[in-house]
């Protein structure tokens, strides 16, 4: 299995040009996450999903928009590119959340470095 | 807000020793913590977890112990190698059942193995 699988692993925009990161899991997981990290700031959650077809904000969801048309994808978008958006982004996934606890550890990708000129 | 936060920002010990990495958590409704590790260039990965109604969880090499009194989480790490230097992320689940499992991070120590 390869688990969580992050494309490309970097890329570098100018201001306003629009991209999709893509984010496949091959563990069945109904839960999946996009993550970016900042130095000094940890990770911080952008959108998530709990199940195909649906998809919630997170911490900072602002600038960013996603897609779960498929159970084992994860699709973040980036309409209009900023400066502030420069980071690395990490997808992650997990099992259903089940009474006991069951499916909070998370399984992250590699990561995309991804800077906006 | 609530949050989660580390300590200290670096630590470096001698290969051989033991390290202790600590991290202070706010939300007292917490009840599900975790350790991550991260390599450069690498996503983060799952070192060990803990529940709320313990104290104390042993994993190889790792231990974690959880303070629910001064709201305090340590991480051990037993006879410390030149591959576990990394940056090491506590992390808390605010989520439930309808919104996944939402951790929130802290900062992030940087563990530095001396050989």
């Amino acid at each position: 299995n390869a688990g969580v699988t992050q494309t490309p692993k970097f890329r570098v925009l100018k201001t306003g040009q629009s991209m999709t990161l893509l984010c496949a899991q091959d563990m069945n997981h109904e839960y999946m996450y996009w993550y970016r990290q900042d130095p000094g700031m940890g990770l911080r959650l952008i959108h998530y999903s709990v199940g195909e077809g649906t998809t919630a904000k997170g911490e900072v969801p602002d600038g960013y928009n996603v897609s779960r048309l498929k159970k084992q994808n994860f699709l973040l978008g980036l309409e209009s590119a900023a400066p502030s958006q420069t980071s690395v982004y990490f997808c992650a996934s997990s099992y259903r959340l089940l009474r006991g606890g069951v499916g909070e550890k998370l399984f992250f990708g590699s990561g995309t470095q991804l800077s906006v000129l | 807000g609530e949050s989660v936060g580390l300590h200290l920002p670096t630590l470096s010990v001698q290969e051989g020793d033991n390290s202790i990495i600590n991290c202070a958590y706010s939300n007292s409704a917490s009840d599900y913590f975790i350790w991550y590790k991260q390599e450069s260039g690498k996503g983060p990965q799952f070192i060990i977890d803990i529940r709320s109604n313990m104290d104390k969880r042993q994993g190889q090499r790792v231990t974690v112990l959880l303070n629910k009194t001064v709201k305090h989480l340590s991480l051990q790490i037993a006879a410390t190698q030149p591959g576990d230097s990394a940056v090491y992320f506590c992390a808390e689940n605010m989520g439930g059942e309808t919104s996944g499992s939402r951790l929130t991070f802290g900062e992030g120590t940087q563990l530095t193995v001396n050989p």
